[in-house]
């Protein structure tokens, strides 16, 4: 299995700008999270998906930033309009289902830069 | 919620020495302490994890040990190797999904 993907790996874009990121989960995984990496705020849990399904999306910092999971193998990250202070590295995960013992595994991470 | 604070937050120690990372939570209910290993650039990967049932739980070099009375847990990796360089995370989590990580711990292998 190729793990979980991300794409793109970089990304730089202007303030206002909207950014789109992407996840494909780890075939057969019904667990899947965004979670954002900053040298301030360190890892915070964005959105956690179960199911397709929206679970707890009590991270997302503001209406500016939006998740989607359409079907088991693809989900989205949009901030629209993008701001200097989103700035960070993007990490999604998946797992095999909830609970503890279930290992999270991260993807590659996006790293996004609005100027 | 949950709060997790990790100790130190760099760590340097002599090739072949042992390392001890502290965590401590808020939350009694919290049951799952996953540990995750980050390289400069690369991914979290989880490295260990315990439950609040176990109070101890070994693999290879590392080692990890819950209190669940004083809330808190530690990593030991004994033998140290420059690979071992990287950042450590500990988390907690109380609904088995959400974690809450500690900010994490440079750790420097001197050769």
């Amino acid at each position: 299995d190729a793990g979980v993907i991300q794409s793109p790996r970089h990304e730089v874009t202007e303030m206002g700008q909207e950014v789109t990121l992407r996840c494909k989960p780890i075939s057969g995984h019904n667990s899947l999270f965004w979670y954002r990496q900053t040298m301030m705020r360190g890892l915070e849990l964005l959105i956690y998906f179960n199911n397709n399904v929206p679970i707890d999306d009590s991270g997302m910092p503001e209406d500016r930033f939006s998740a989607k999971m359409p079907n088991a193998s693809f989900s989205t990250l949009k901030i629209q309009p993008s701001e200097p202070r989103d700035s960070a590295v993007y990490f999604c995960a998946s797992s095999l289902g909830t609970g503890g013992g279930y290992e999270q595994y991260f993807g590659p991470g996006t790293r996004l830069t609005v100027t | 919620g949950e709060n997790v604070e990790q100790h130190p937050s760099t760590l340097s120690v002599q090739e072949g020495d042992s390392a001890v990372i502290k965590c401590t939570y808020s939350d009694s209910a919290s049951n799952y302490f996953p540990w995750y290993k980050q390289e400069l650039g690369k991914r979290p990967q989880l490295i260990i994890d315990i439950r609040s049932n176990v109070g101890e739980k070994k693999d290879q070099r590392i080692a990890v040990t819950l209190n669940k009375t004083a809330k808190h847990f530690s990593l030991h990796i004994t033998e140290t190797q420059p690979e071992d360089s990287a950042v450590y995370f500990c988390a907690a989590s109380i609904n088995d999904y959400k974690l809450s990580f500690g900010a994490g711990t440079t750790v420097t292998v001197r050769a």
